[in-house]
């Protein structure tokens, strides 16, 4: 265990659908992260917070609506989703920007 | 943009054997950092080099940084069949907060 949990760890949704992904860290740190990943593709950042602040967006469609009411959660909106969107969606956290990330086990999204 | 790319994408190789992966990245760093996903999990973090350190060890593992030609390689010595994963290399470039990583690769150790 990293220290990083992550719910669901399997979501299948419908593209009308709204649902939440929701992250947990219990290592005390000051970043967290949401990342995607597709087959095929290198890991996407997508957005990024430090101490509850976004300081990082990667030019995520608006359907994707990220929340941190403070430094140990972090949540992933969804709302009509297209299935490209389907992928494997990771969270972490780290100290601060430059160092170790730990990373959660990830949510498997399978948007129909 | 992406700042790291691993070669090989895959690589098979017999139990025992070393396993050898290189790293190629683009801009100036303030360290680069090895990780390890096993097949629809998360990345575990397996180390990590600054850009004034020029080799380090963990274990098994051993990863050089070459700043000069912008490189970086991980050794995974005696290889074993739990070590079948996907390694990836992970940049962050100078006065950035974030990783940046790479495509990866895709290790197989044949028992």
């Amino acid at each position: 265990e990293t220290g990083v949990t992550q719910t669901p760890r399997h979501l299948v949704m419908g593209m009308t659908n709204k649902k939440s992904l929701k992250c947990e860290q219990h290592l005390g740190h000051n970043a967290m992260y949401w990342y995607k990943q597709s087959a095929k593709k290198p890991l996407e950042l997508m957005f990024v917070y430090n101490f509850k602040e976004q300081t990082e967006n990667n030019s995520v469609p608006s359907r994707f609506s990220p929340e941190c009411p403070n430094s140990s959660h972090l949540f992933l909106h969804l709302h009509t989703l297209q299935p490209e969107d389907s992928a494997l969606y990771l969270c972490a956290s780290s100290q601060d920007g430059q160092e170790t990330q730990y990373f959660g086990p990830g949510t498997r999204l399978l948007v129909l | 943009s992406q700042q790291g790319e691993e070669d090989p994408q895959a690589l098979s190789i017999q139990e025992g054997e070393n396993a050898t992966m290189n790293c190629s990245y683009k801009t100036s760093i303030n360290n680069l950092q090895w990780y390890r996903q096993n097949s629809g999990r998360g990345l575990v973090h397996l180390i990590l080099i600054r850009s004034n350190e020029r080799e380090k060890h963990s274990g098994r593992l051993r990863v050089t940084l070459d700043t000069s030609k912008k490189s970086s390689s991980l050794l995974i010595t005696a290889s074993r069949a739990a070590d079948t994963a996907s390694y990836f290399c992970a940049t962050v470039p100078g006065g950035a907060q974030k990783l940046v990583f790479g495509q990866g690769t895709r290790l197989t150790i044949n028992p």
